[in-house]
């Protein structure tokens, strides 16, 4: 069974442009979070989707938006990206209350 | 709110010492807690999952407990491997918070050979 699935993993933008990050879940599972790690750094909440709702949204401001298909997959968008915008993100999947598994991260750069 | 904070910040043994990590949240109204590790620059990998009615859950040398009524957890590492060098985390999830994730901030573990 295949895992959690990010694509890019890696990423190099400048200041100002948009990004489109993408996560495939683990099948069957409805649940897709997303967290901002930057380096040296704790987790960050960023988006919480269920059933193609979004649920909860961390303390980021609206350049940070996404979504979840029918399919259960999900995009992360970032616009106007800012150099502190720089951080390994990491979705996430789960069924309900059930253990959270997490994909390998996308590696992204502002410069 | 949910508070999630690990002891020690950081840890450095020799190989084949056995080891405990910490784990406490504030608020005791959990679903159910779980402990990853992540290596520099990687993914989470999923440990351990314990449910808020369980006390303990084992895996090879790994054994993590909870104390849901005292708001702790440990993780008890037996006879440790350079290759268990990696950040460890820990994690709790309550209906309280809509089944999000509180993560504390990790507790980095060197072994040495």
């Amino acid at each position: 069974e295949a895992g959690v699935t990010q694509s890019p993993t890696h990423l190099i933008k400048t200041r100002g442009q948009q990004v489109t990050l993408r996560c495939s879940p683990i099948s069957g599972h409805t649940s897709v979070y997303w967290y901002q790690q930057a380096l040296g750094l704790g987790l960050q909440f960023l988006l919480w989707y269920d059933e193609g709702e979004e649920r909860n949204r961390g303390n980021f401001p609206p350049r940070f938006s996404g979504r979840q298909f029918p399919n259960y997959s999900s995009e992360l968008n970032v616009n106007a990206l800012e150099l502190e915008d720089s951080a390994l993100y990491l979705c996430a999947s789960r069924r309900g209350p059930s253990e959270l598994f997490f994909g390998s991260g996308t590696q992204l750069s502002v410069l | 709110k949910q508070e999630v904070t690990q002891i020690p910040a950081a840890l450095s043994v020799p190989e084949g010492e056995n080891l405990v990590l910490n784990c406490s949240f504030t608020d005791s109204a959990i679903y159910n807690l779980q402990w990853f590790r992540q290596d520099p620059g990687k993914g989470l990998t999923s440990l351990l999952l314990i449910q808020s009615s369980q006390r303990e859950q084992t895996s090879g040398r790994l054994n993590a407990s909870l104390d849901k009524s005292s708001g702790r957890s440990t993780l008890y590492i037996a006879a440790s491997q350079p290759g268990d060098s990696a950040t460890y985390l820990c994690a709790v999830s309550g209906d309280n918070y809509g089944q999000n994730f509180v993560f504390g901030p990790g507790t980095r573990l060197s072994v040495l050979p």
